[in-house]
């Protein structure tokens, strides 16, 4: 039950992309789609942006995107906006009702 | 509306029990599997504990396996956490969320467990 390896910050202008690793194994992040991610600003509760690796809850931008190739997901944030400054975490299903999260990116809005 | 709120949080000193409780509201509770995760202070989310809709299936981080017990009632629509044995690195944030297809969709607001002597 390793975390998941994601940078620990990553930062673009407003109106560029910036995107985010996800780096698990063929026990989690490789495993299945079930790959999800979250958006935290401080002192706030997590937020689900993505999920099943690529789709977007209802209300969130499309400015948010997902991907996975082998062991590692991605997520991309286009047309940066200040409000998107937060932390990030990634998190995959790992079988028999267990969970991994990322160790989380905070992204800054230059 | 779905509301989660989780209580029981508190001091504890190193070695004592503490049980977390969450009360759901706004969806049928005993259709969804239910989870804990943490965040200690300044630090990311960590999964801790999850459980079915019907209590078969339970899972545990392997930082807490064998201290910490998951179990809820349907009845009451409450999910609980007993935690036993804890530790200084214990302290953190403990949140309740509801998950529906292998997502966390509903968070509560926390209930702050600090262990210290």
């Amino acid at each position: 039950q390793s975390a998941l390896t994601q940078p620990p910050s990553a930062s673009g202008s407003p109106g560029q992309s910036v995107t985010i690793s996800c780096t698990g194994s063929s026990s989690d992040v490789g495993g299945n789609n079930y790959v999800s991610w979250y958006q935290q600003h401080p002192g706030k509760v997590p937020k689900l942006m993505i999920y099943e690796v690529n789709k977007r809850p209802s209300g969130v931008p499309d400015r948010f995107s997902g991907s996975k190739s082998g062991n590692t997901a991605s997520l991309t944030v286009s047309g940066l906006q200040a409000e998107d400054e937060a932390d990030y975490y990634c998190v995959s299903y790992a079988g028999s009702n267990n969970y991994v999260f990322g160790t989380g990116t905070k992204v800054t809005v230059l | 509306e779905v509301q989660l709120v989780e209580s029981g949080g508190g001091l504890v000193q190193p070695g004592r029990s503490l049980r977390l409780s969450c009360a759901a509201s706004g969806f049928t509770f005993d259709d969804y599997a239910m989870h804990w995760v943490r965040q200690a202070p300044g630090k990311g989310l960590e999964w801790v504990s999850g459980i079915s809709w019907n209590s078969v299936s339970i899972g545990y981080a392997d930082s807490v396996k064998g201290r910490f017990t998951i179990s809820r009632d349907n009845a009451k629509n409450s999910l609980y956490l007993q935690m036993d044995s804890l530790r200084a690195e214990d302290t953190a944030l403990y949140y309740c969320a509801k998950v529906f297809s292998r997502r966390f969709d509903y968070w509560g607001q926390g209930t702050l467990v600090t262990v210290s002597s």
